[in-house]
């Protein structure tokens, strides 16, 4: 079962514009981490946002988490075509089990 | 550091044959995770390992799946006998202690092994 859901399933955006992607969860977390993933290739850490931070930044990259709703969003700024990949949230839960969502595919054109 | 090495790359092989899926981690993550990955179903955990003790085994899905770590530096995910319904790619994944709480980790993931059961 997966404890993550990402939302939208997909997303086409133009060079410059922000992408936003959100991210909902059904049980308590320790972490949410995002990834991002290039057509077959692994996955790539992104940014980690502990469950007591509510926003966190690393260059283009926004995180926010809110506990209460369960629910997470990841924003890219200034969207490059280099950017197009697949992207997913990840909570940790107790013990230290990462579940996956399903992902969001982001399609930015140039 | 190489990063998480997997082997092979790809592999074909024939319904009802074994397959062994290598991985060796970074060097210190003490984490070491086994995922699936299929459009159907996405990322699936199967089993994750904490210096070299299984932790959590319940995502394997039979019994055709089992999975060891006999040191810090190799872990295999063998299936047999293999059927077509295994088709996907298998992802190792490592992280290092969890008992840090001041770093920002995450966990690095490996290319990926694309297995094809025919």
């Amino acid at each position: 079962s997966q404890q993550g859901e990402e939302d939208p399933q997909a997303l086409s955006i133009q060079e410059g514009e922000n992408a936003t992607m959100n991210c909902s969860y059904k049980t308590s977390i320790n972490n949410l981490q995002w990834y991002r993933q290039n057509s077959g290739r692994g996955l790539v850490h992104l940014i980690l946002i502990r469950s007591n931070e509510r926003e966190k930044h690393s260059g283009r990259l926004r995180v926010t988490l809110d506990t209460s709703k369960k629910s997470s969003s990841l924003l890219i700024t200034a969207s490059r075509a280099a950017d197009t990949a697949s992207y997913f949230c990840a909570t940790e839960t107790g013990g230290f089990k990462t579940i996956f969502g399903a992902g969001t595919r982001l399609f930015v054109k140039a | 550091d190489a990063g998480v090495i997997q082997s092979p790359r790809h592999e074909v092989t024939e319904m009802g044959q074994e397959v062994t899926l290598r991985c060796k981690p970074i060097s210190g993550h003490d984490y070491l995770f086994w995922y699936r990955q299929t459009m159907m179903r996405g990322l699936e955990l199967l089993i994750y390992f904490n210096n070299n003790v299984p932790i959590d085994d319940s995502g394997m899905p039979e019994d055709r799946f089992s999975a060891k770590m006999p040191n810090a530096s190799f872990s295999t995910l063998k299936i047999q006998p293999s059927e077509p319904r295994d088709s996907a790619v298998y992802f190792c994944a490592s992280s290092p202690p969890h008992r840090s709480t001041l770093a920002n980790y995450g966990y690095t993931f490996g290319s990926g092994t694309r297995l094809t059961v025919v």
